[in-house]
């Protein structure tokens, strides 16, 4: 079983452009989270998402990031207009539906920087 | 969620027991204590989780105490490669975001 799979692995955008994001869940696993890790900082939650629902989008910046997870293919976390601050570690985790929610597993991360 | 308390970093030598303390005293009666790690550079790790029994699994065994206010995680015979950042987290056993804290910094020295 394959696990969480992020890519790409590293981006480099240049500031006002785009980044967008993509984890692909493990099998079974309808739940996707998004986590952000800022140089020398914890990890922090951004958004919560089940198939096509945005659960829990408490830690989303109110401007330039959306996320969704469609019904076929990958999540996808969307930066537009980056900016500096913006470069840090996306963590993307997934969880099964039923059975143990609350075990999160985490893919390999996507390390955005913006020149 | 509960908050808790971790020391920032520990040493153990390679092939010792580490043992990484918490501190939950808030922790209400339907909360579990999980605990995470990360390697440097790489996602986080679950290791275990418990409710007031103590645990174990391949990676790790966790005590927590009769009053559930604190917690230890043990890695039994620690190697290089247990050099991580260790996160305790307290939290109910639905699905949900993860709270992380600033975690233990374990350093495994030969």
């Amino acid at each position: 079983n394959a696990g969480v799979m992020q890519n790409p692995r590293h981006l480099v955008r240049r500031r006002g452009q785009e980044a967008r994001l993509r984890c692909s869940p493990m099998k079974g696993h309808s739940h996707v989270y998004w986590y952000r890790q800022l140089p020398e900082e914890g990890l922090k939650f951004m958004v919560y998402l089940q198939k096509e629902n945005i659960i829990d989008e408490s830690g989303m910046p109110k401007e330039r990031f959306s996320a969704e997870f469609p019904k076929e293919g990958p999540s996808i976390l969307r930066i537009q207009q980056v900016v500096r601050g913006d470069s840090a570690a996306y963590f993307c985790a997934s969880s099964p539906e039923g059975g143990r929610p609350y075990e999160q597993y985490f893919g390999p991360g996507t390390r955005l920087t913006v020149t | 969620d509960a908050k808790t308390t971790q020391p920032p970093s520990m040493d153990c030598a390679e092939g010792r027991a580490a043992n990484l303390p918490c501190n939950h005293s808030t922790i209400s009666g339907n909360e579990y204590v999980y605990w995470y790690r990360q390697i440097h550079s790489q996602g986080p790790q679950y290791i275990i989780h418990g409710l007031k029994n103590n645990e174990t699994n391949e990676m790790a065994s966790l005590i927590i105490t009769e009053d559930r206010k604190s917690s230890t995680l043990i890695l039994p015979h620690a190697t290089l490669r247990d050099t991580a950042v260790y996160y305790c987290i307290v939290r109910n056993n639905q699905g949900g975001k993860l709270i992380f804290g600033q975690g233990t910094e374990l350093s495994v020295k030969p």
